[in-house]
């Protein structure tokens, strides 16, 4: 069965300073999904990621699929308090979008 | 366009009652998806649905757990004879066609506590 592991597991930055959180798969990804959700909430749709190589943007972060298709990088740059949360990347696994979800990265941004 | 919507938000049961979650996907999806997090734990899937049909339900706990998404009406996640290690998070998520690499939106979550 696929696994994914996140790193790190939880991280501390000041406000204003870049981060990144990585997504290792155990096996070739179809594709990728990030997410990112607030303690006691639920999960908000980042980005999603099919091909090697590809990355996307949305205001400050930047996400990444490697060529082989076994990891991905999510990227905030100048992060701020509001970007605090937990990130899950998430991929496809058999039946159509039943997705599989990495261990999680706490993210604090201190001010 | 309301999104996923579950409904209680949160649900205490004694040990042994009955829990019901409920789940009512965005306007236009007949695909659901319902996922567990246990406290310190990661997202588990659990079964996938469309309406009328279990298409995957591989992550369902054999016993006291099932499901259904009927033809009319919400997606429902039904536990019987509950325990404290049911104690979780449960969230559904839905997708307008069954098809890989389709944005799932997920729901605010079912926060099940157990005494």
């Amino acid at each position: 069965s696929q696994e994914l592991e996140q790193s790190p597991q939880s991280l501390i930055v000041q406000e204003g300073k870049n981060l990144t959180i990585n997504c290792t798969s155990s096996k070739t990804l179809y594709g990728l999904y990030w997410y990112k959700q607030k303690y006691g909430e639920g999960l908000i749709f980042l980005m999603m990621l099919q091909k090697g190589g590809e990355e996307k943007s949305h205001e400050k972060i930047t996400a990444k699929l490697d060529e082989k298709k076994q990891q991905s990088s999510l990227h905030i740059t100048a992060s701020q308090p509001s970007h605090a949360g937990i990130y899950l990347c998430g991929a496809p696994t058999g039946t159509a979008s039943k997705l599989t979800f990495g261990t999680g990265t706490r993210l604090q941004v201190t001010l | 366009n309301a999104g996923v919507m579950q409904n209680p938000r949160h649900l205490v049961r004694r040990r042994g009652q009955e829990a019901r979650l409920r789940c009512s996907p965005m306007k236009g999806h007949s695909h659901v998806y319902w996922y567990r997090q246990l406290p310190e734990e990661g997202l588990k899937f659990m079964v996938y649905l469309q309406k009328e049909n279990i298409i995957d339900e591989s992550g369902m706990p054999k016993e006291r757990f099932s499901a259904e998404f009927p033809k009319e009406g919400p997606s429902i996640l039904r536990i019987q004879q509950v325990v404290r290690g049911d104690s979780a998070a449960y969230f559904c998520a839905s997708s307008p066609i069954g098809q890989v690499m389709i944005e799932q939106f997920f729901g605010p979550g079912t926060r099940l506590t157990v005494l």
